[in-house]
C-alpha cells in the first residue's frame, strides 16, 4: 500500500544552522510533492510544491529536492530561526488525483 | 486573502450525540475536504467533494457523513459520536481540477467525545 514516512523524532538545531527534514515514500509515483508547515493548534499552511521533473526548488530560505529514483524529498531551511519551530508535513498526490496524502510530520525546534 | 473558516475551535460532546462540524471557504473553490489528525498518524482523509451535492469517500469514512448544499460550505456529520472520534478535524479547499496542487486549511476543530 502507499506509504509516506517522515522522521517521527523531533529535530533540534541551533539558530543559524541548516535544518534538513526527510520524506520517503513507497508504492507511489506522484506527479508532485508538497511541503506544509503546521503550528500547534492550527491548520497546515502550504509552503512549496515540487514536480517530478524538477530536481530542486527554492523559496527564500527554503529549499526542496525531489529524487524520484530514491523516492525521497529533502526539505532544507537555511539560517534557521526560532520562528521556524513548527511541524513540517510532506504530502503527495494520491491515487486518482483528488486525494492528497500526508506524512505524520516532523517537529522542528530551533534554539536561540 | 484566502480563508477557510471552521465554526468551532473546541467542541465537547457526549457519546451517541449527533455532531455537526461546519466549514466555509471564501475562495470560490470547487474542491473541499475533511481530514482528521491524530498524533503519530498524520492527516487522514474522511470525505471530499469536488462539486455541490457531490461527495466521495476518503480513506476513513466509517461513522461520518457529509453535506455540500452550497459551493462555499462543507459540513461533516458524526451520526452517533464515539470516543474514538475524539480528534482534531481539519477542513481544506482547493481549486477545481483533478489534482490538488495547493490545499488551504482551516484552523481546525478539536473535538472531544466523552
Amino acid at each position: 500500500s502507499q506509504k509516506i514516512e517522515q522522521n517521527s523524532e523531533a529535530l533540534n538545531i541551533q539558530e543559524g544552522k541548516t535544518a534538513t527534514l526527510t520524506c520517503n515514500y513507497t508504492n507511489y509515483s506522484p506527479a508532485y510533492l508538497q511541503w506544509y508547515r503546521q503550528d500547534p493548534g492550527r491548520g497546515p499552511v502550504f509552503l512549496l510544491l515540487i514536480r517530478e521533473n524538477e530536481k530542486e526548488k527554492r523559496k527564500e530560505r527554503l529549499k526542496v529536492t525531489f529524487d524520484t529514483t530514491l523516492k525521497q524529498s529533502l526539505f532544507h531551511i537555511t539560517a534557521s530561526q526560532p520562528a521556524d519551530s513548527a511541524t513540517y508535513l510532506c504530502a503527495l498526490e494520491g491515487t486518482g488525483g483528488f486525494k492528497t496524502i500526508f506524512g505524520a510530520g516532523t517537529r522542528l525546534f530551533v534554539k536561540a | 486573502d484566502v480563508k477557510v473558516t471552521q465554526s468551532s475551535r473546541y467542541l465537547v460532546k457526549r457519546t451517541g450525540e449527533k455532531v455537526f462540524l461546519e466549514c466555509v471557504q471564501d475562495m470560490d473553490h470547487e474542491n473541499m475536504f475533511w481530514y482528521r489528525q491524530d498524533p503519530g498518524l498524520g492527516l487522514r482523509l474522511i470525505y471530499f467533494s469536488y462539486d455541490v451535492k457531490m461527495k466521495e469517500k476518503g480513506d476513513i469514512p466509517e461513522g461520518y457523513s457529509v453535506s455540500r448544499e452550497k459551493k462555499e460550505r462543507f459540513s461533516l456529520i458524526l451520526e452517533s459520536a464515539s470516543t474514538n472520534q475524539t480528534s482534531m478535524y481539519l477542513c481544506a479547499s482547493s481549486l477545481a481540477g483533478a489534482t490538488n496542487e495547493k490545499l488551504f486549511f482551516g484552523s481546525g476543530t478539536q473535538l472531544s467525545v466523552l
